[in-house]
């Protein structure tokens, strides 16, 4: 079974809007790690965070900031103020207690338009 | 800043031949993977290995190989390249285990095409 899914696969929006990325993700550990990593066209995937289980609350940075839901187990992404260089393909991903493997989603194509 | 570098960001090899991907990375690490990407599928893990000697089957190890002989050094093989293996590899490596060490780090990736 999947264990994480991003249902959007591609996203297009204008300069200054704000977006969300959406992540739903599936797993019977207690103790757990979420992930967002961003893919600019140059091709290296770029960490960008991680939040723990045990650890609901939001978070901010900068224009970036993250909703973490356990009642609904997501972890969705919003960009306020997009810019060009927010453009990259955008990818959450699942650890579980054992730590090692990650299990990503299939990833969503942002594209800001000037 | 973690580091982790694939040797090739283009290569162009022809059905049948045997292809070496390379990657190192500078953190001490001891867990290294390899991906495979494709449009629609996002990453999928091919072979991961968390020690020297050591390796682990990923989601779709066929057709692929692995030789871990340096901790820093994980090669991606594939004894004999096959036009369906035309891909985005990346290469990314981590501490071993769970806890506040577990974050993935990965190389620029390695664009390969079988012709």
């Amino acid at each position: 079974a999947q264990k994480v899914t991003q249902a959007q696969t591609e996203i297009s929006v204008v300069e200054k809007e704000d977006v969300t990325l959406d992540c739903v993700y599936e797993t019977r550990d207690t103790t757990y790690y979420l992930f967002w990593y961003k893919q600019p066209p140059s091709g290296e995937l770029v960490f960008l965070i991680r939040r723990n289980s045990f650890d609901e609350q939001n978070e901010i940075s900068g224009r970036y900031s993250w909703n973490f839901q356990k009642s609904t187990s997501s972890f969705n992404f919003t960009i306020t103020a997009s810019q060009v260089v927010d453009s990259a393909v955008y990818f959450c991903a699942l650890s579980e207690n054992t730590g090692n493997q990650f299990y990503f989603g299939t990833g969503t194509s942002l594209t800001v338009i000037p | 800043d973690v580091k982790v570098t694939q040797s090739s960001r283009y290569l162009v090899k022809r059905t049948g031949e045997k292809v070496f991907l390379e990657c190192v990375q500078d953190m001490d690490h001891e867990n290294m993977f390899w991906y495979r990407q494709d449009p629609g599928l996002g990453l999928r893990l091919i072979y991961f290995s968390y020690d020297v000697k050591m390796k682990e089957k990923g989601d779709i190890p066929e057709g692929y190989s692995v030789s871990r002989e340096k901790k820093e050094r994980f090669s991606l093989i594939l004894e004999s390249a096959s036009t369906n293996q035309t891909s985005m590899y990346l290469c990314a490596s981590s501490f071993h285990g769970g806890g506040a060490k577990n974050i993935q780090y990965f190389g620029a990736g390695t664009r390969l095409s079988v012709l």
